[in-house]
């Protein structure tokens, strides 16, 4: 079955850098990838998404980027503030009928 | 909607006793999905179904963990007996079954097994 490899597990910046988060997969049959952000004692949601036939996708200050020949895919945050404290998890899955897969999460801390 | 509605949030209770969660999912979603998630193993699915019916529960721990999903707008996680192990935050989601698809997490409910 799929298995999901994320790191680093705790990321530290300074409020303005940016934040890179990786993630590798290995079923070669997986097609979307979705990017959950889980703040303190909240539940996971859903930021942003790529699927297989894109290579780079951004909205606003996140973009993510997929290599499929290699397997890995990573979300990018620029210009991070306060408040993009929190965990990340990527996911890999299927269309359709089979469950997702996720990393076991990034913790973010953004320093002011 | 209202989204994936979870009861109860918080449950403390002693261990050997009966825990039963409960979950109903976005109307129109055709798969439930319940997940622990803890510190140390991050985020484990436990089950899920398909049109009410399990799909796979290899994720279910032990035989003291159950699930049912009676109809497609209410489910079911049974602890029984509860162990201090099983403290959690479980989370239900839930989404529709065509093509890339988000899937939405309700908001959990927080164990405590003392």
């Amino acid at each position: 079955g799929e298995n999901v490899e994320q790191h680093p597990s705790t990321l530290s910046v300074q409020e303005g850098d940016s934040a890179v988060i990786k993630c590798t997969y290995s079923d070669s049959a997986s097609n979307y990838f979705p990017w959950y952000k889980q703040e303190l004692g909240k539940r996971p949601q859903l930021i942003i998404d790529i699927r297989s036939n894109v290579g780079e996708k951004k909205d606003q200050r996140i973009a993510v980027t997929l290599n499929k020949t290699a397997k890995h895919f990573s979300l990018h945050i620029t210009e991070t503030q306060p408040e993009d404290s929190a965990v990340y998890f990527c996911a890999a899955g299927r269309s359709g009928n089979t469950p997702l897969v996720f990393g076991k999460g990034t913790r973010l801390s953004v320093i002011a | 909607d209202a989204g994936v509605i979870q009861s109860p949030r918080h449950e403390v209770t002693e261990m050997g006793q009966e825990v039963t969660l409960r979950c109903k999912p976005i109307s129109g979603h055709d798969y439930l999905f319940w997940y622990r998630q803890t510190m140390m193993r991050g985020l484990e699915l436990l089950i899920y179904f398909n049109n009410n019916v399990p799909i796979d529960d290899s994720g279910m721990p032990e035989d003291r963990f159950s699930a049912k999903m009676p109809n497609a707008s209410f489910s079911t996680l049974k602890i029984q007996p509860s162990e201090p192990r099983d403290s959690a935050v479980y989370f239900c989601a839930s989404r529709t079954g065509t093509r890339y698809n988000e899937q939405f997490f309700g908001p959990g409910t927080r164990l405590t097994v003392l």
